[in-house]
């Protein structure tokens, strides 16, 4: 199964809260699990990526939690920004395959 | 550093039509990809290529044609447009499994 199912399709919070967006997979071959931001107009663009060998991954506010025997990762968003209102692709790597989630909509209000 | 750039921006084709998206990058990336994204479902994978002179199918082929001549540019053709084919594209390269960079993307419509 190349699928990568992502909840939730769309996220609001408020300004200082945590975002979190949640991905699953059913492949074991996928060997490396980026997220990636788009802003309405543009492509997505690479935000954090962990490889299954870790837990976890944290770049400033933003933490990738990986779980590689529920076959599941999450993107944790700390002191969320309304700078930080776009879509989040979740994503999955296998054999020069990259497969994307459905996506998630995040509005965080001031 | 121009990336990787699409054409053209915006199109409108007649049902029937065919026209190709232009893709170029200017990193020297041997994977290059096509996505088509829609609303709610997120981005799928059309076409992929590992190098020139190799190109595979992704989760979505029907209906569209790839080249790769050289290592910069990744050509998708779509034969005899449908409606289904009304959606907006991403070309997208990387250097190995690592980033993937994408293009502003092509939005198509088909009438």
């Amino acid at each position: 199964q190349q699928q990568v199912k992502q909840s939730p399709q769309s996220l609001i919070v408020q300004k200082g809260g945590i975002s979190i967006i949640n991905c699953a997979y059913e492949n074991t071959a996928f060997d490396y699990f980026p997220w990636y931001q788009q802003f309405p107009g543009k492509g997505p663009a690479l935000l954090i990526a962990i490889r299954p060998d870790v837990s976890e991954k944290k770049e400033g506010r933003f933490t990738i939690s990986f779980n590689k025997s529920a076959k599941q990762f999450s993107l944790h968003i700390m002191d969320s920004q309304p700078g930080d209102s776009a879509t989040y692709f979740c994503a999955a790597y296998n054999t020069d395959k990259l497969i994307f989630g459905t996506g998630t909509r995040l509005q965080v209000f001031p | 550093n121009a990336g990787v750039t699409q054409t053209p921006k915006f199109r409108i084709l007649k049902i029937g039509q065919s026209m190709t998206l232009q893709c170029t990058q200017d990193m020297n990336h041997n994977y290059m990809y096509w996505y088509r994204q829609d609303p709610g479902m997120g981005l799928k994978l059309i076409y992929y290529s590992v190098g020139a002179g190799i190109t595979d199918k992704g989760e979505v082929p029907n209906g569209y044609n790839v080249s790769r001549s050289t290592t910069e540019d990744f050509p998708l053709r779509l034969e005899l447009a449908a409606p289904s084919q009304t959606s907006v594209y991403f070309c997208a390269s990387s250097r190995t499994d690592f980033e993937a960079f994408f293009g502003q993307g092509t939005r198509l419509t088909v009438v």
